[in-house]
């Protein structure tokens, strides 16, 4: 079993939809919780991040981590083309900052 | 730009040879992350840098793989005698750490891809 788990669609929407990607995740340690956003052959871009349980937001997305759950989610309102691309979870484990644990990625298709 | 590079974007070889890869980091950031990433999957850890000393080395990180940062700037990873199982992208990532236990932001450089032939 994974240590992170994410569905790897592909997820299709039309342009103005709500996004919800999620991620779960068997660690209970993991304390630290990411969200990073690679376009096409290029490197992930860090979107957000989040500090133990509770909600994020920034402009159109909002991260979300139930940890008694261990889930993670994130929200884009307002889709737009422009944000087409793989979306990837990361975690943290609090005695090693250095080393992410990444999801295996959901591929986003926002359709103008 | 000031972001971090990657030379070169893709590398074609045949099997058994082997190839190096250089990344350049931001210029201030101390410390220094390679990933592997297979089509479909996220990025895997590797092995990390602060400054010059190797800290941190993934099982993943076989004998064939050695991967050096001299004087703290600029990192190399070698894999040797590579194989087709070696095809993948090899990312790297720099960071300002602060601190042994606190979060810092990795910042992603585009990649090389490499297909072993």
């Amino acid at each position: 079993q994974k240590e992170v788990e994410q569905d790897p669609g592909p997820l299709s929407v039309p342009e103005g939809a709500i996004v919800s990607l999620n991620c779960t995740y068997s660690n209970s340690a993991f304390q630290y919780f990411m969200w990073y956003r690679q376009y096409s052959r290029k490197g992930p871009e860090l979107l957000m991040y989040t500090y133990s349980s509770g909600n994020k937001e920034d402009g159109r997305f909002t991260a979300q981590v139930d940890k008694s759950s261990k889930y993670i989610s994130l929200f884009i309102r307002d889709s737009q083309p422009s944000d087409s691309a793989t979306y990837l979870c990361a975690m943290i484990l609090p005695y090693n900052f250095n080393k992410f644990y990444f999801g295996s990625g959901t591929k986003l298709n926002v359709k103008p | 730009d000031t972001g971090v590079s990657q030379n070169p974007r893709h590398k074609i070889t045949k099997r058994g040879q082997n190839v190096t890869f250089r990344c350049d980091p931001i210029s201030e950031h101390n410390r220094l992350y390679w990933y592997r990433q297979t089509l479909g999957q996220g990025p895997e850890f590797l092995t990390y840098f602060q400054n010059e000393a190797q800290l941190e080395k993934s099982r993943l990180l076989s004998d064939r793989f050695s991967a050096e940062r001299p004087k703290g700037s600029f990192s190399t990873l070698e894999i040797q005698r590579t194989e087709q199982g070696d095809s993948a992208m090899y990312l790297c990532a720099s960071s300002l750490g602060t601190g042994s236990s606190s979060y810092n932001e990795q910042f992603f450089g585009p990649g090389t891809r490499l297909t072993v032939l």
